[in-house]
């Protein structure tokens, strides 16, 4: 199976800031990784798909970027609703494999 | 608009089996297939497995290969998740996702797995 390792597994900022959440993918993956976000007693919800792409409806602030087994999200002028849970998850091989999550506080 | 609608919560006894419903609509159903995932409590999120809408193909979860099924029914455009023998470990929400890049989830079903 692909390991995906996220990094960190919590970070403190605030309003304003700009953050980066990194995962690391155990084999090549090509571009083939999404990024989530999840608020309490909710469902994920896509923010990034083939590892640069931006769902429709999310904002600008929020960016995704890599190729091969290095990934990141970025976003922009944390607002505070942006105070959540963020997962990565590899679509390139089954099983498909998330990352562990980054708690953003 | 894509829409994914999933049954309600479920409570069953060790040893039981569920089954859970996605219902879609807003695309072309037998385009896309459909992930499963599950997140018990306080915890990350699982990949289960995926169905193909075109022609049923699956891949599971090894952990679960011998307890899970998936399905699909063309004609009401709806996916279906049974997991047997259940533990008090599956207890968990669990979603479906347009598969492959989960771009549209469900909202979750919540199964509860307790004597």
């Amino acid at each position: 199976d692909i390991r995906v390792t996220q990094s960190p597994s919590s970070l403190s900022a605030s309003v304003g800031d700009r953050i980066t959440i990194t995962c690391r993918a155990s084999q090549g993956v090509t571009t083939y990784v999404a990024w989530f976000q999840q608020k309490p007693g909710t469902a994920p919800q896509a923010l990034i798909f083939a590892a640069s792409s931006l769902q429709s409806g999310v904002p600008s602030r929020f960016s995704g970027s890599g190729y091969g087994t290095e990934f990141s999200l970025t976003i922009n002028s944390l607002q505070p609703e942006d105070f959540a849970i963020y997962y990565c998850q590899q679509y390139d091989t089954y099983p498909y494999t998330f990352g562990q999550g980054t708690r953003l506080e | 608009q894509v829409q994914l609608v999933q049954s309600g919560p479920e409570v069953k006894r060790p040893g039981a089996s569920v089954t859970v419903s996605c219902k879609t609509s807003g695309y072309t159903f037998s385009n896309y297939g459909m992930s499963w995932v599950r997140q018990a409590p306080g915890q990350g999120l699982e990949w289960l497995g995926w169905i193909s809408a075109y022609d049923g193909k699956t891949d599971y979860a090894q952990s679960l290969r011998d307890r899970i099924t998936m399905t699909t029914d063309r004609s009401t455009s709806t996916v279906f998740l049974e997991l047997r023998s259940l533990r008090p470990d599956d207890t968990a929400t669990y979603y479906c996702a347009r598969a492959h890049d989960s771009r549209f989830w469900g909202q979750g079903t919540m199964v509860i797995v307790s004597s």
